[in-house]
């Protein structure tokens, strides 16, 4: 019964350094997503795809590049780490979302990244 | 210019009580979808309203979509502990979802 798993949980980098998020997912969706959340900010959108190989951008790209090889698989990665990039970053699934679809979105647990 | 908002952005009240918390706009939405985040998780989904007017309940939770489609509202009654966690509305605007900042609750025993 795994759903979204994100890896790391956790993670501390310095300015400059690089690094790659790991969203998986098991219940066959087409859609998935990688969210920022900040305080007072909610949900902000960075990139998403509609199916294995396509991605898009999302309200806040800049800095950040994805990767959809694999159904299952969406990778989140940080070029050259910025503070401004200290945040919790959410994955989430779902069924297609275009149209009058009100299928609901399916979130991993998060990755706390600290950028120093 | 804000798209969505929603108040309180935080509330503390005793286990017992009653409350609304608001989602409002100025645009119109096709549907809108409330989730409920704990400390340390990903949103999970509460409900999806779609037609202006429309209330569901959910136990003690009401939620209802403005007549207009502009807004949304959600109703905890006799509030208990296990209701503590930030309540986010998520509306449906050109096939996206636009996310609010969310109303952080905590109901206290």
């Amino acid at each position: 019964n795994a759903g979204v798993t994100q890896t790391p949980k956790f993670r501390v980098l310095k300015t400059g350094q690089s690094m790659t998020l790991l969203c998986a997912q098991d219940m066959n969706h087409e859609y998935m997503y990688w969210y920022r959340q900040d305080p007072g900010m909610g949900l902000r959108l960075i990139h998403y795809s509609v199916g294995e190989g396509t991605t898009a951008k999302g309200e806040v790209p800049d800095g950040y590049n994805v990767s959809r090889l694999k159904k299952q698989n969406f990778l989140l990665g940080l070029e050259s780490a910025a503070p401004s990039q200290t945040s919790v970053y959410f994955c989430a699934s779902s069924y297609p979302a275009g149209g009058y679809s009100n299928q609901p979105q399916h979130f991993g647990d998060g990755t706390r990244l600290s950028i120093l | 210019t804000q798209l969505l908002e929603q108040s309180p952005q935080f509330l503390s009240i005793q286990e017992g009580e009653n409350l609304t918390v608001y989602c409002n706009s100025s645009s119109v939405f096709s549907s809108l979808q409330w989730y409920r985040q704990e400390p340390g998780e990903g949103p999970v989904l509460l409900v999806t309203v779609v037609t202006g007017g429309e209330v569901k309940k959910l136990k003690r939770l009401t939620f209802q979509f403005g007549d207009a489609r502009k807004d949304s509202s959600l109703h905890i009654t006799a509030a208990q502990p296990g209701d503590t966690g930030l309540y986010l509305c998520a509306p449906r605007l050109n096939y996206q979802l636009i996310w609010g900042a969310g109303t952080k609750l905590i109901i206290k025993p």
